[in-house]
């Protein structure tokens, strides 16, 4: 079975300050991990994702994340906060190729003040 | 420009009442799923679809009901079995098969408010 655990339901950090969302898998299998925004009242749209290869990985946005197998970790990061970041933000995790279910976390909703 | 289109955005519905989502995907994406969303509890899966006039039960199916007669369409009907069905609703698709890597293409959701 797998899971995704984030910690912290919301995350508050002033504008030009660094970005950190943290998200905890497990998986019995080499995972798929993926980052999700949704901005209030939309859809998810994907932020970038991790399938095999080099664990630092960029996405839209200027955000990125790093697979670290040893800590079953896939943190998300951003150097400079920016007011249109706020959002709220979904970590997931799938088992690989061929058909999956994605397993979402809870969600965390990032707070951006000036 | 290809995406996922659900409809309506806001619906109002009174007790006891079914009412039915759409969802209409021109990706040519085998897999489709309807999603629940809470406050505080992330997505949870009510049904998916690998292919055409086959789907899946989900996490919390009790109460809903789809159909998934074209490869297109995906229609979530929310019963008067369903205890608690205000919540907002998202439609999703993915490549499916033995391609892709899972990632999921998503609708604008639809929200549902039971008065």
């Amino acid at each position: 079975a797998q899971s995704v655990t984030q910690l912290g339901s919301h995350v508050s950090v002033s504008e030009g300050a660094l970005v950190l969302l943290r998200c905890n898998y497990s998986s019995s299998v080499p995972p798929y991990l993926f980052w999700y925004v949704q901005y209030p009242n939309q859809g998810l749209q994907l932020l970038l994702k991790y399938t095999t290869g080099a664990t630092l990985v960029k996405g839209i946005n200027g955000f990125e994340a790093e697979f670290k197998k040893s800590e079953t970790s896939f943190h998300l990061t951003k150097p400079s906060a920016h007011m249109s970041d706020a959002a709220e933000y979904f970590c997931a995790v799938g088992r690989g190729t061929g058909f999956q279910k994605l397993v979402f976390g809870t969600g965390t909703r990032l707070l951006v003040s000036p | 420009d290809g995406g996922i289109t659900q409809s309506p955005k806001y619906l109002f519905r009174k007790e006891g009442q079914n009412v039915t989502l759409s969802c209409e995907q021109n990706l040519n994406h085998d897999a489709m799923y309807w999603y629940r969303q809470d406050p505080g509890q992330g997505l949870r899966l009510i049904y998916y679809s690998q292919i055409v006039n086959d789907f899946q039960k989900g996490d919390i199916a009790e109460g809903y009901s789809v159909s998934r007669e074209k490869k297109e369409s995906f229609p979530l009907t929310v019963t008067s079995a369903q205890k608690n069905p205000t919540a907002f609703y998202l439609c999703a698709s993915s490549i499916g098969g033995g391609a892709g890597t899972g990632e999921l293409f998503f609708g604008e959701g639809s929200r549902l408010t039971v008065l």
